[in-house]
């Protein structure tokens, strides 16, 4: 168990209302991540942070935004959904092993719906 | 910018039977690879990883893999699928200080018959 809890686990929502997803860590790493999965396409990174307060888009960043206020707690917008948005999200976190080669831990993915 | 093909989207393969699932990856430096495993409704599980060292990694469940660099190629093997390895299967490249970015690729969906 990584210490990963995302929320919520699922939603539904309407096109063009805002949404927030929360990614939850109690194992203090500094680097989190947001990644969809679609079918067909894997995972692909929205949107990372390597810090308080430090983030970086990833490949899918458009129609997303995050803020990371404490390490703990790294937040995925979604300014106005769109059916496009619909997905499932996944967080994660960095572990660091004593090499640091980057191995990341998920979280239990939240299943996004925008009708 | 970097890439990972895995080119069978499903494979069917018999219990008992040898499994291996390709990947191919485009990145110009020493890549970092990792190889994660996916429950139906579950998150990410990492099965192993490869950054130097020894070409052949052993990781869990009783799976490897080979890095061939001439070829750009993690290959993921198993000698003897058991039914609890149906699962979706990612290949994935890490780029940036010590691979802290992940680039997946579109994954591979095993059955696994009786």
């Amino acid at each position: 168990d990584a210490g990963i809890t995302q929320s919520p686990r699922h939603k539904v929502t309407e096109t063009g209302t805002p949404v927030t997803l929360r990614c939850h860590q109690t194992e203090n790493h500094r680097y989190m991540y947001w990644y969809r999965q679609d079918p067909g396409h894997g995972l692909r990174l929205i949107h990372y942070s390597y810090g308080v307060k430090d983030t970086d888009k990833g490949e899918v960043s458009d129609g997303y935004s995050v803020s990371r206020s404490k390490t703990e707690d790294f937040l995925l917008t979604l300014e106005s959904a769109t059916s496009s948005q619909t997905s499932v999200y996944f967080c994660a976190i960095r572990g660091l092993t004593g090499r640091g080669t980057g191995e990341l831990f998920f979280g239990e993915g939240s299943r996004l719906t925008v009708l | 910018a970097q890439s990972v093909t895995q080119p069978d989207i499903h494979i069917t393969v018999s219990e008992g039977a040898s499994l291996e699932l390709r990947c191919n990856y485009s990145y110009g430096a020493t890549p970092y690879l990792f190889w994660y495993v996916q429950s139906p409704g579950q998150g990410l599980q990492l099965l192993l990883k490869y950054f130097s060292g020894d070409t052949l990694v052993q990781g869990i469940k009783g799976f490897e893999a080979e890095f061939k660099r001439s070829q750009s190629s993690f290959n993921l093997r198993k000698p003897s699928v058991h039914w609890s390895d149906a699962a979706e299967y990612f290949c994935a490249v890490g780029e940036g200080a010590a691979g802290n970015k992940l680039t997946f690729g579109g994954g591979t969906r095993v059955l696994v018959k009786p």
